[in-house]
C-alpha cells in the first residue's frame, strides 16, 4: 500500500490567500484525521471523519478553516483567508475504525504539508 | 479528559547504551496506548501499540514498551541505541475514537 498521501508537501503563500491541502487515506480505512503541528502547541487534532462524515470538528481554530471528505479516498483542508499564524505542518492520518464512529485502532500518518504564510 | 505526559523534553544517550522514555497517561477506562516516532521532516511512524493482554509489547526497530496500570505508565525501552534512532518520540492514548498525544521527547544519540 502507498500509505497516506498528502499534497502539496510544501506550500508558501501570502497572507489573505486561500490554501487547500489534500489527503488520500489508505484504501479501506474508514476514519480520517487532520492534525496541525507547531513548536508551541505540539500536535493538535483539528477534525476527524468517520465514513466520510465529520464527527468532531471542535479542534478547528476558527471559521477560516474548513474540511471536506467527498468520498472515501479524498479529503481537503481549506484555509481562507490564510494568516501568518497558520504557518505549521499539517498532517493527515487514517485508521480502520470500528462501526459507529468508534476507533481504537492505530492511526497511520502522511508525510505532512509544511505551510508557510508570509 | 484523557491526557499524556512525557516528562522529558530532551534525552541524550550514548550509542550502544540502553534507553527508556517515560510516558504517563490519564484515562478513565482501559486505554489504548501507542508510541510513535518522527524523524525530521517526516510524518509519525507507529512503533508499537497496546490494546490488551500481555503488558510487555514488542514493536519495530527493536523497541518494547511495558504497560503498568498501577503507575499509569507506558514507558518505551530499547536495550542498545543506534545513531539512527535519533528522532522525536510521541506517546499517545486513545479510547474509541481519537488519540491524545504527548508533547514528545527528543532523543539525541552521542557517539
Amino acid at each position: 500500500d502507498a500509505g497516506v498521501i498528502q499534497s502539496p508537501r510544501h506550500e508558501v503563500t501570502e497572507m489573505g490567500q486561500e490554501v487547500t491541502l489534500r489527503c488520500k487515506p489508505i484504501s479501506g480505512h474508514n476514519s480520517l484525521f487532520w492534525y496541525r503541528q507547531t513548536m508551541m502547541r505540539g500536535l493538535e487534532l483539528l477534525i476527524y471523519f468517520n465514513n466520510n462524515v465529520p464527527i468532531d470538528d471542535s479542534g478547528m481554530p476558527e471559521d477560516r478553516f474548513s474540511a471536506k471528505m467527498p468520498n472515501a479516498s479524498f479529503s481537503t483542508l481549506k484555509i481562507q483567508p490564510s494568516e501568518p499564524r497558520d504557518s505549521a505542518v499539517y498532517f493527515c492520518a487514517s485508521s480502520l475504525g470500528r462501526e459507529g464512529g468508534q476507533g481504537g485502532h492505530e492511526q497511520y500518518f502522511g508525510p505532512g504539508t509544511r505551510l508557510t504564510v508570509t | 479528559a484523557q491526557s499524556v505526559t512525557q516528562p522529558d523534553i530532551h534525552i541524550t544517550v550514548s550509542e550502544g547504551a540502553s534507553l527508556e522514555l517515560r510516558c504517563n497517561y490519564s484515562y478513565g477506562a482501559t486505554p489504548y496506548l501507542f508510541w510513535y516516532v518522527q524523524s525530521p521532516g517526516q510524518g509519525l511512524q507507529l512503533l508499537l501499540k497496546y490494546f490488551s493482554g500481555d503488558t510487555l509489547v514488542q514493536g519495530i526497530k527493536g523497541f518494547e514498551a511495558e504497560f503498568k496500570r498501577s503507575q499509569s505508565s507506558f514507558n518505551l525501552r530499547k536495550p542498545s541505541v543506534h545513531w539512527s534512532d535519533a528522532a522525536e518520540y510521541f506517546c499517545a492514548v486513545g479510547g474509541y475514537s481519537t488519540l491524545t498525544f504527548g508533547k514528545g521527547t527528543m532523543l539525541l544519540v552521542s557517539p
